[in-house]
């Protein structure tokens, strides 16, 4: 099985709206971690934010935060306000605690309408 | 702080060669990892080296092969190559080994290789 799923190859979304990136994962650790990653067309991954499993709240950074549902093992990503600049490939990742390696999604690419 | 550096940027080789990058973690970072990303397969992990030592190791052939340095900077090697070898490689460093769920991988702007 797949540890990260994205059903979203492209999105689109209209300059200063908000945008959701759906990310559902499979572990049966009890202590994981959940990163989200943008990769402009330069090709580097900038990490944007990370949610922990124990975490109460969801994790928000600037104009990201991610709807943490633990129980529907989603962790999908919120963009508010988007931006021409937010156009770009979204990968979601999971590190388990028992794991040894970062998994990720096939990613979801974003394009901002102007 | 410096982020990952990656050299060279931008590399073209042809098939039956071998072919080093470096990557250079950083500052205070000890893990390092590898990814391979194609447009087909997308990301995929070749290995982890932490202390000089590869601790975890992907679904890739012998000919990928890398290494750590007491600095922790990392080379990676691969030899006789093939056309399917064309990649963006993106080397990645964290804080620790990657055990520990909390740590958060930092990527470098990667090595597009071109095989021909």
């Amino acid at each position: 099985a797949q540890k990260i799923t994205q059903t979203q190859p492209g999105m689109f979304v209209q300059e200063k709206e908000a945008v959701t990136l759906d990310c559902t994962y499979d572990t049966s650790d009890q202590s994981y971690g959940l990163f989200w990653y943008k990769q402009p067309s330069s090709g580097e991954m900038i990490f944007l934010i990370y949610q922990g499993s124990y975490d109460e709240q969801n994790a928000t950074e600037g104009r990201y935060s991610l709807n943490f549902q633990k129980a529907r093992k989603s962790a999908n990503l919120v963009i508010s306000a988007s931006q021409l600049g937010d156009s770009a490939m979204y990968f979601c990742a999971m590190r388990e605690n028992t794991g040894n390696q970062f998994y990720f999604g096939t990613g979801t690419s974003l394009t901002v309408i102007p | 702080k410096a982020g990952v550096t990656q050299t060279p940027r931008y590399l073209i080789k042809t098939r039956g060669q071998q072919v080093t990058l470096s990557c250079s973690p950083i500052s205070g970072h000890r893990s390092v990892s590898w990814y391979q990303q194609t447009p087909g397969q997308g990301l995929q992990f070749l290995f982890e080296y932490f202390s000089e030592t590869q601790r975890n190791k992907g679904n890739f052939p012998g000919r990928f092969s890398g290494r750590q340095f007491s600095n922790s900077r990392s080379e990676m090697n691969v030899s006789t190559l093939e056309l399917g070898d064309s990649a963006l490689y993106l080397c990645a460093s964290s804080l620790k080994s990657l055990r520990g769920v909390q740590d958060t991988q930092y990527f470098g702007p990667g090595t597009r290789l071109t095989v021909l």
